[in-house]
């Protein structure tokens, strides 16, 4: 089992709609927990750390479960420009970083 | 935020050959580097991590001698794919960690090397 695991996608979303999507994890000791967006060919950037209580960043809100151990992305009114693949992104105990796969979006006119 | 670069961004070679990728932090000193690998449609899989004037650590795997990390000053980091062959060709990247000790969380990443072995 992957420690971290993604739906690939691609979710495919009207602009001005909203969009959400999940991330599991294995580990239950895991400490911090990320999201991270990466466009083709590109390296990936801080999108935004997500805290236990829940929190968001303008049309991005980011949700933590420890007990079903998950992590959610919520994006509302979708820009063309928020099209890319997003990286989940869990530390271990090590505070090492485990990447998830990530997750398509392709924002649609 | 701070700022990494890495050099080359994209290199082609012949399959044999050996091949530096350097990776700096701009506006910060880096204890601490990792160095990953992405293969296309695949998440980023931590090949080391190089710790500035100590042996880098390797991750299962990962081939010590093939793949060569100096990190001879806080604010470089070199990765030699030494012999490369084509199932070497991927994407790496490394990252740079602002905190020391075992705290990585903020971690600011290079824009990447493409690395292609005819």
């Amino acid at each position: 089992r992957k420690e971290v695991e993604q739906d690939p996608g691609p979710f495919n979303v009207p602009e001005g709609a909203t969009v959400a999507f999940n991330c599991t994890y294995s580990n239950s000791a895991s400490q911090s927990f990320f999201w991270y967006r990466q466009d083709c060919r590109k390296e990936p950037k801080l999108l935004m750390s997500v805290y236990s209580s829940g929190n968001e960043d303008g049309r991005f809100t980011a949700q933590l479960n420890r007990a079903s151990q998950y992590i959610s992305l919520l994006i509302r009114d979708s820009k063309l420009s928020d099209s890319a693949t997003y990286l989940c992104v869990v530390t271990d105990s090590w505070g090492k970083f485990q990447f998830g796969a990530g997750t398509q979006v392709v924002v649609t006119p | 935020g701070a700022v990494v670069s890495q050099h080359p961004s994209r290199v082609i070679c012949k399959s044999g050959t050996s091949v530096k990728i350097e990776c700096r932090s701009l506006d910060f000193q880096a204890t601490t580097m990792f160095w990953y690998r992405q293969f296309p449609k695949k998440s980023l899989m931590l090949m080391a991590t190089s710790n500035e004037g100590s042996k880098a650590t390797y991750e299962q795997g990962v081939e010590k001698d093939k793949f060569l990390i100096n990190h001879a000053s806080l604010t470089l980091s070199t990765l030699t794919v030494t012999s490369a062959h084509p199932e070497d060709s991927s994407f790496y990247i490394c990252s740079a960690a602002r905190t020391s000790g075992s705290n990585y969380n903020e971690q600011f990443f290079g824009p990447g090397t493409r690395l292609t072995v005819l």
